[in-house]
């Protein structure tokens, strides 16, 4: 199946701990994206990487560091993991801007 | 900066009357808009991606319109069924990056 898959789906971990979001798409889109949902079903941009580069860095505390490998794999890792960072995270992926994109379907963080 | 608002926030509407959901935007520098849905504790899903040159686009009972001028777009739903049921939200993905910005959704409930 063509698509963005995201690991784990459910994050469950104590303040304190580092912890890593993984996605990949087998799409052969460009560029990939990491959005925040809040509590209140807010969706906001974290970063985007084109081609590997990162694009986009949306005022997001430096615990917060993606990692691209390759085009086809953006993954996020949090250092110290704070209450508030409690969200649901979505990656998603597009051929080029304005193409459309193509969404995960979202890693629920827990942070307690 | 571009905002993005969606009205109304909530709807609730019997089964098989047609629908309109509004989704305003502030800069109309956009390269097109994009009409997800969202089913409760899942990802998004996309529906209807209309570019900047088109009016409209059409998918199935679900029509989507935009007005570039008047920073609006609606988006249709005839004949509504109980399982379209889930939040809509509306994204556009500005020119000067990769950044979109989403509405806060509007939530529809089709009662059966």
């Amino acid at each position: 199946d063509t698509a963005v898959s995201q690991t784990p789906k459910y994050l469950v971990t104590q303040m304190g701990n580092d912890k890593s979001i993984k996605c990949e798409q087998n799409l052969g889109h460009d560029t990939m994206y990491w959005y925040k949902q809040d509590s209140k079903k807010f969706l906001k941009i974290m970063f985007s990487y084109n081609n590997k580069e990162l694009i986009i860095n949306e005022t997001v505390p430096n615990r917060f560091s993606p990692k691209s490998p390759d085009k086809a794999h953006l993954n996020l890792h949090i250092n110290s993991l704070e209450l508030g960072d409690s969200a649901v995270y979505f990656c998603a992926s597009s051929a080029w801007t304005g193409a459309g994109y193509t969404f995960g379907s979202g890693t629920r963080l827990t942070v307690v | 900066k571009q905002e993005v608002t969606q009205i109304p926030a909530a709807l609730s509407v019997p089964e098989g009357e047609n629908l309109v959901l509004n989704c305003s935007f502030t800069d109309s520098a956009i390269y097109n808009l994009q009409w997800f849905r969202q089913d409760p504790g899942k990802g998004l899903t996309s529906l209807l991606l209309i570019q900047s040159s088109q009016r409209e686009q059409t998918s199935g009972r679900l029509n989507a319109s935009l007005d570039k001028s008047s920073g609006r777009s609606t988006l249709y739903i005839a004949a509504s069924q109980p399982g379209d049921s889930a939040t809509y939200l509306c994204a556009v993905p500005m020119n000067r990056d990769d950044k979109i910005i989403f509405g806060k959704g509007t939530r529809l409930h089709i009662l059966p």
